[in-house]
């Protein structure tokens, strides 16, 4: 069965650190992986999506990698702003559904 | 945005009643998921609707249920009513062909609180 962990729970920085978010799965078996981003009592915000034969994406400020055979991928958020406060997901694609970590809670102080 | 719509968007039920929440799928899209997310965790997939069928299900009890209709819109039904059923239910729709997968694409969502 697919676990999905997400490291931290919860982050706090300073405005215009960069900073990581961590996400591990246990089965490589998927076809991509999703970061989305969730402000509180919203529905969620696609990032960037990286096929599973792809090793990453960027957009902007962020820039994701996947590494499949490790079961990981990382978030990187560069030159935080306050307006990037909110949860972060990722999500791993199976063939019907999608399995979600619990989020990391990030919150950029000005 | 993603061109999925829900309604409605905030919703208040009593125990042991019954809800229908609705979900209108992107222009094209053939495939209808449905997530419940409890507060502070992570959406839980409860089931899929492809092409009007029930096309895989998650660890949720029969009183979740759904319908597909041919315009690929989409109904989520939960009966009796719990406390614990509380929560963000998200609706994502897709196109799937008939191998492989798709990329789902998510709505705004409708809070349930159920008192």
């Amino acid at each position: 069965k697919q676990e999905v962990t997400q490291i931290p729970a919860a982050l706090s920085v300073p405005e215009g650190e960069n900073l990581v978010l961590n996400c591990s799965f246990t089965d490589s078996a998927i076809y991509n992986l999703q970061w989305f981003r969730q402000d509180p009592g919203k529905g969620l915000t696609s990032l960037l999506l990286i096929q599973s034969s792809q090793r990453e994406q960027t957009s902007g400020r962020l820039n994701a990698s996947l590494d499949k055979s490790s079961g990981r991928s990382t978030l990187y958020i560069a030159a935080s702003q306050p307006g990037d406060s909110a949860t972060y997901l990722c999500a791993v694609k199976a063939i019907r559904d999608m399995r979600f970590g619990a989020g990391t809670r990030l919150t950029v102080k000005p | 945005e993603t061109g999925v719509t829900q309604s409605p968007t905030h919703l208040i039920k009593t125990r042991g009643q019954q809800v229908t929440l609705r979900c209108s799928s992107q222009s094209g899209h053939n495939t209808v998921s449905w997530y419940q997310q409890a507060l502070g965790q992570g959406p839980q997939f409860i089931f899929q609707y492809y092409r009007e069928e029930e096309n895989g299900r998650g660890n949720f009890p029969p009183r979740f249920s759904g319908l597909q209709f041919p315009n690929y819109s989409s109904e989520l039904n939960v009966n009796a009513l719990e406390l614990d059923d509380s929560a963000l239910y998200l609706c994502a729709s897709s196109f799937k062909r008939e191998r492989g997968t798709d990329t789902q694409y998510f709505g705004p969502g409708t809070r349930l609180t159920v008192l």
